[in-house]
């Protein structure tokens, strides 16, 4: 258990819908990232968070947008929804802010599936 | 072509063998991570290396910056081992916060 909570587990939706994925971080992380994981296009990095303020942007499409908390969960919103956004999305957390120079741990993921 | 490749995609291998996953990268980085992910989904970081070795139980991982270049051994494999196995690589650019990742080798250990 990496200490790292993702809401839902699984989400089935239809076209054009809007869904909240919900992340809590381990306890003391400041940092969360959001990334997606598709068949075709494996894990991609979508956004970075750090104390509430976004740190870093992937690729992320201007249909998703996320936030921070003040208590540090952070959610990522998805709307308009088309087919190809079904994938497994992933949220991280670390400590600090250098993202790609910490260990990273990964929540369990949300599993999309928009029909 | 990506910036960073695995091989092999796919291997198999016998309870026992010694097993090596490649990750090559085209840009600069300051890290390198390996991340293993298990057939429910689950993700798990094993590594951040940014030169040298790092050895975790069975696991090793090498990364040769000057050749651009990082493997992932494990030893005597198990088939608890059965997992898709990805190699990220961080930028070395300052604003660059961002992980970039392999497409993942999915190794399968049989008893």
């Amino acid at each position: 258990d990496s200490g790292v909570t993702q809401t839902p587990k699984h989400l089935i939706t239809a076209t054009g819908q809007r869904v909240t994925l919900r992340c809590s971080p381990r306890s003391g992380d400041l940092s969360v990232y959001w990334y997606q994981q598709s068949l075709d296009q494996g894990l991609q990095f979508l956004i970075q968070y750090y104390n509430g303020e976004e740190r870093a942007k992937g690729n992320i499409l201007e249909r998703f947008s996320a936030q921070q908390f003040p208590d540090l969960h952070s959610e990522l919103n998805l709307s308009s929804l088309e087919l190809g956004d079904s994938a497994l999305y992933f949220c991280a957390s670390s400590v600090g802010v250098t993202g790609g120079q910490e260990t990273q741990y990964f929540g369990p993921g949300t599993r999309l599936l928009v029909l | 072509k990506n910036e960073v490749e695995q091989s092999p995609q796919n291997l198999t291998a016998q309870e026992g063998e010694f097993i090596t996953i490649n990750c090559s990268y085209s840009v600069g980085i300051s890290a390198l991570h390996w991340l293993q992910q298990h057939p429910g989904g689950g993700i798990v970081s094993l590594f951040m290396l940014s030169s040298g070795k790092k050895k975790h139980g069975r696991l090793i991982a090498t990364i040769n910056i000057q050749e651009k270049h990082s493997s992932l051994h494990i030893t005597a494999s198990h088939p608890r081992d059965s997992a898709v196995y990805i190699c990220a690589v961080k930028g070395s650019g300052g604003s660059n916060y961002k992980l970039t990742f392999g497409k993942g080798t999915l190794l399968t250990v049989n008893p």
